[in-house]
């Protein structure tokens, strides 16, 4: 176990909707990621989050959103869902950020989200 | 669970045969390597990671050998364990960016 725990594990939205995941970072982690997993394909960086800022991007439209707040926890919110969004989203934590790489990511068991 | 990686590369070894999954990475400013496994409806696991000051970490059963002449990476598992069948993906990243660049993995089945 990584510590990282995510909400819900699945869901069901319809195109068009809004969707809010949530992710809880590993104790004495400050620096959160989110990856986008489709079928078949390794992750893709969405963006990461430091000291309750977006940190980085990757390539991803601004319909695509999150927060980090005070406590290291952060939300990814999607909106005007498309059918290819249908993916498992993974957070993941770092114990550094701001400037810091190439440390150890851990990861939350994803949430599988399926759009139809 | 849901299937991860259906139609990914597969290496199929006999339980406790020494398996070797391979990468190869595209971005020669990469400095930092991380294999991670990832099973059935799971998140990915970390495994081992490895600098590019170096070119051999060991960890338990796990070896990471990085060759930066030709950009390749590989994870040799001592005594495969039907425990370890999962799809593998290596990860790199560059100092001063936020991304882990994931290969798009290998998935390992260990015959009984």
């Amino acid at each position: 176990e990584t510590g990282v725990t995510q909400s819900p594990t699945h869901l069901i939205k319809t195109r068009g909707q809004q969707v809010t995941l949530r992710c809880s970072s590993q104790s004495g982690h400050n620096t959160v990621s989110w990856y986008q997993q489709a079928l078949g394909q390794g992750p893709q960086f969405i963006f990461q989050y430091y000291r309750e800022e977006e940190n980085g991007r990757g390539n991803f439209p601004p319909r695509f959103s999150g927060l980090q707040f005070p406590n290291y926890s952060s939300e990814l919110n999607v909106n005007a869902l498309e059918l290819d969004d249908s993916a498992l989203y993974l957070c993941a934590s770092s114990p550094s950020g701001g400037g810091r790489s190439g440390t150890e990511a851990f990861f939350g068991q994803g949430t599988r989200l399926t759009v139809v | 669970g849901e299937s991860v990686g259906l139609h990914l590369p597969t290496l199929s070894v006999q339980e406790g045969d020494n398996s070797i999954i391979n990468c190869a990475y595209s971005n020669s400013a990469s400095d930092y390597f991380i294999w991670y496994k990832q099973e059935s409806g799971k998140g990915p696991q970390f495994i081992i990671d490895i600098r590019s000051n170096m070119d051999k970490r060991q960890g338990q059963r796990v070896t990471v050998l990085l060759n930066k002449t030709v950009k390749h990476l590989s994870l040799q598992i001592a005594a495969t364990q039907p425990g370890d069948s999962a799809v593998y993906f290596c990860a790199e990243n560059i100092t001063g960016r936020r991304a882990l660049t994931f290969g798009s993995g290998t998935r390992l089945q260990v015959q009984p």
